[in-house]
């Protein structure tokens, strides 16, 4: 077990409200990356945040934003949902470059 | 930005046989290459990686190979096994701020 949690496991909303995901990060790691997996897709890199700093973003408008926190715990928080914000949502920490993901939230909205 | 393209999309082989997936990518400047394991359900596991000053790297059973100049990668599994059946996914990464993935190779191994 990697250490990685995430949550909620499952999530169903309905377009145009407002979500919150939540991420702990594994013991140590100071770097937190989000990303989205659609079905049957690669992940796709959201945002990265290192020591409550972003630190680089993906092709994702800015109604997807995060936060870090003083204990490298993460958030995702995505504005107005849309039909196809439907995805898992994965979170890796990491320290030096290697990645450990969590599980992973399953969005729907509806 | 990176582009990382992943060949061949499934693949099925016998159980005992060899399966190999390749990747290329764009950015040269990219210099970290993970290769992760999905099961179905689950949340990707790195199996192995490579970085850009290595031309190879073996761990038991898994193998990865890096051409700099032509800018691709491989995974080679050798010797495959059912449990090795999952969706196996390539990355890029420069720095290791951004990482790139390609789209999966879903392994069937058949008994």
């Amino acid at each position: 077990e990697t250490g990685v949690t995430q949550s909620p496991t499952h999530l169903i909303k309905t377009r145009g409200q407002q979500v919150t995901l939540r991420c702990s990060s594994q013991s140590g790691h100071n770097t937190v990356s989000w990303y989205q997996q659609a079905l049957g897709q690669g992940p796709q890199f959201i945002f990265q945040y290192y020591r409550e700093e972003e630190n680089g973003r993906g092709n994702f408008p800015p109604r997807f934003s995060g936060l870090q926190f003083p204990n490298y715990s993460s958030e995702l928080n995505v504005n107005a949902l849309e039909l196809d914000d439907s995805a898992l949502y994965l979170c890796a920490s990491s320290i030096g470059g290697e990645q450990f993901f969590g599980p992973g939230t399953r969005l729907t909205v509806l | 930005g990176e582009n990382v393209e992943q060949h061949p999309s499934t693949l099925s082989v016998q159980e005992g046989d060899s399966a190999v997936i390749k990747c290329t990518y764009s950015d040269s400047a990219s210099n970290y290459f993970p290769w992760y394991k999905q099961e179905l359900g689950k949340r990707p596991q790195l199996i192995i990686d490579i970085r850009s000053n290595v031309g190879e790297k073996k761990d038991q059973r898994i193998a990865v190979t890096l051409n700099k100049t032509a800018k691709h990668f491989s995974l080679h599994i050798t010797e495959t096994q059912p449990e090795d059946s999952a969706v196996y996914f390539c990355a890029a990464s420069n720095t290791g701020n951004q990482f790139y993935f390609g789209t999966g190779t879903s392994l069937t191994v058949i008994p």
